[in-house]
């Protein structure tokens, strides 16, 4: 069974542009959720889908971030336009819903540099 | 507002040893804690979970306990090995229900020598 899956794995881009990442959860988990760790800080929660719904997007750092799940499968994070404090890794993680136990299974990030 | 603490924030051991890292939050009112591993430019592996009514889990050298009431866990690693070199990160929901967003610590940057 294929993990939690994103993509881009590493992304450089210039101050104001646009980048979009990707995160393919588990099949049949309808929770999913957006995490970015910053250098030298901890793991922070940016927001988490169930299905298509947003349940709570309390995380997410401003309007330039744009989180979508169309169809309830993958999601997409768009961040428009990129400045320099938003370089840092940003995992997906997702879980079931029936039955939750509350354990996630997160990817491998994708790395964001922005210069 | 939930806040995670992770002590020491790294540790280096020789190879063997038995050690206990250490995870604090601030607020008691959780309904599970989970402890994850992450290796370098890799992402989290779910190590143990352990649900607000229990008091330890154990996966092989791996044992995780937790005291609510003083909001407190702890990760003890049996018999370490080279390959139990990672960040162990400790995360608990950031608003008490199981499906919510965790709040993490820093991780706990763990190095056994050969």
């Amino acid at each position: 069974e294929a993990g939690v899956t994103q993509f881009p794995s590493h992304s450089v881009i210039e101050k104001g542009q646009t980048v979009t990442l990707r995160c393919d959860p588990i099949s049949g988990h309808d929770n999913l959720y957006w995490y970015r760790r910053v250098m030298g800080k901890e793991i922070k929660f940016l927001l988490h889908f169930v299905k298509e719904s947003k349940q709570d997007e309390s995380g997410m750092p401003n309007n330039r971030f744009l989180a979508e799940r169309t169809g309830g499968t993958y999601s997409t994070l768009k961040v428009q336009p990129a400045e320099l404090e938003d370089s840092g890794v940003y995992f997906c993680a997702s879980s079931q819903v029936a039955g939750n136990t509350g354990e996630l299974f997160f990817g491998e990030g994708s790395r964001l540099t922005v210069l | 507002k939930q806040e995670v603490t992770q002590i020491p924030a790294a540790l280096s051991v020789p190879e063997g040893e038995n050690l206990v890292l250490n995870c604090s939050f601030t607020d008691s009112a959780i309904y599970n804690l989970q402890w994850f591993r992450q290796d370098p430019g890799k992402g989290l592996t779910s190590l143990l979970l352990i649900q607000s009514s229990q008091r330890e889990q154990t996966s092989g050298r791996l044992n995780a306990s937790l005291d609510k009431s003083s909001g407190r866990s702890t990760l003890y690693i049996a018999a370490s090995q080279p390959g139990d070199s990672a960040t162990y990160l400790c995360a608990v929901p950031s608003r008490g229900g199981g499906a919510d967003g965790l709040t993490f610590g820093k991780g706990t940057h763990l190095i056994i020598q050969p």
